[in-house]
């Protein structure tokens, strides 16, 4: 079956620091993957995406993921955490065997960033 | 543009009482999606439209109906409200009706209480 995991539920780390969120997702087909963040009481916002080509994928606030087929994983780095960051973040998958019409989202990560 | 919009923002019921989420986009987007959101659990679809008149189940469809009759409207149906119906709803749209390949829009949510 189809599923996203999001091993951490929380992650703490300093402004300043880098940060790395861990995704890891089972699919059967070649997959589409995302990540989103929200903000408290806010809707969610796509950072990035891949789809095919360039394993590395830039997004937008600073943030870039790497697709490694071999570990099925779709991580979330970012060199120097802003306490701005501070959000969920979903890791999400779809793909063709589904016609691309349903997105699985994993649990989500939420950040904290202390000063 | 405004983007996707949901109304009410806020809602409260008993059990047993029926209500309609709203949904709407001014993109022009075929494709449109309501999900559920639970703590700890992520984003559950509920329901899917690739286009005005066209609509399929997501993953957790029981106690919902939708219908799709303009391309800009996308309301949810709650029929008889359960207490495990208590969750954040979110709608969703993007252009294309193949949304795994494309950027999906979310809506700001509608927090719902059934008593």
């Amino acid at each position: 079956a189809q599923s996203v995991t999001q091993p951490d539920i929380h992650i703490t780390v300093s402004e300043g620091a880098s940060l790395e969120l861990r995704c890891n997702y089972s699919y059967g087909a070649t997959p589409y993957l995302f990540w989103y963040v929200q903000s408290p009481g806010q809707g969610l916002q796509l950072l990035l995406k891949y789809f095919s080509g360039d394993t590395l994928v830039q997004g937008i606030k600073g943030f870039e993921a790497e697709f490694k087929r071999s570990q099925s994983s779709f991580n979330l780095r970012k060199p120097s955490v802003h306490w701005s960051d501070a959000a969920e973040y979903f890791c999400a998958v779809a793909g063709e065997d589904t016609g691309g019409f349903k997105t699985i989202f994993g649990a989500g990560t939420r950040l904290f960033v202390k000063a | 543009n405004a983007g996707v919009t949901q109304t009410p923002k806020f809602q409260v019921l008993k059990t047993g009482q029926s209500m309609t989420l709203q949904c709407a986009q001014d993109m022009n987007h075929e494709y449109m999606s309501w999900y559920r959101q639970d703590p700890g659990m992520g984003l559950r679809l509920i329901h899917y439209s690739v286009g005005a008149g066209i609509t399929d189940q997501g993953e957790v469809p029981n106690g919902y109906n939708v219908s799709r009759s303009t391309t800009e409207d996308f309301p949810l149906r709650l029929l008889s409200a359960a207490p495990s119906q208590t969750s954040v709803y979110f709608c969703a749209s993007s252009y294309s009706y193949i949304s795994g390949r494309d950027t999906q829009y979310f809506g700001p949510g509608t927090r719902l209480t059934v008593l």
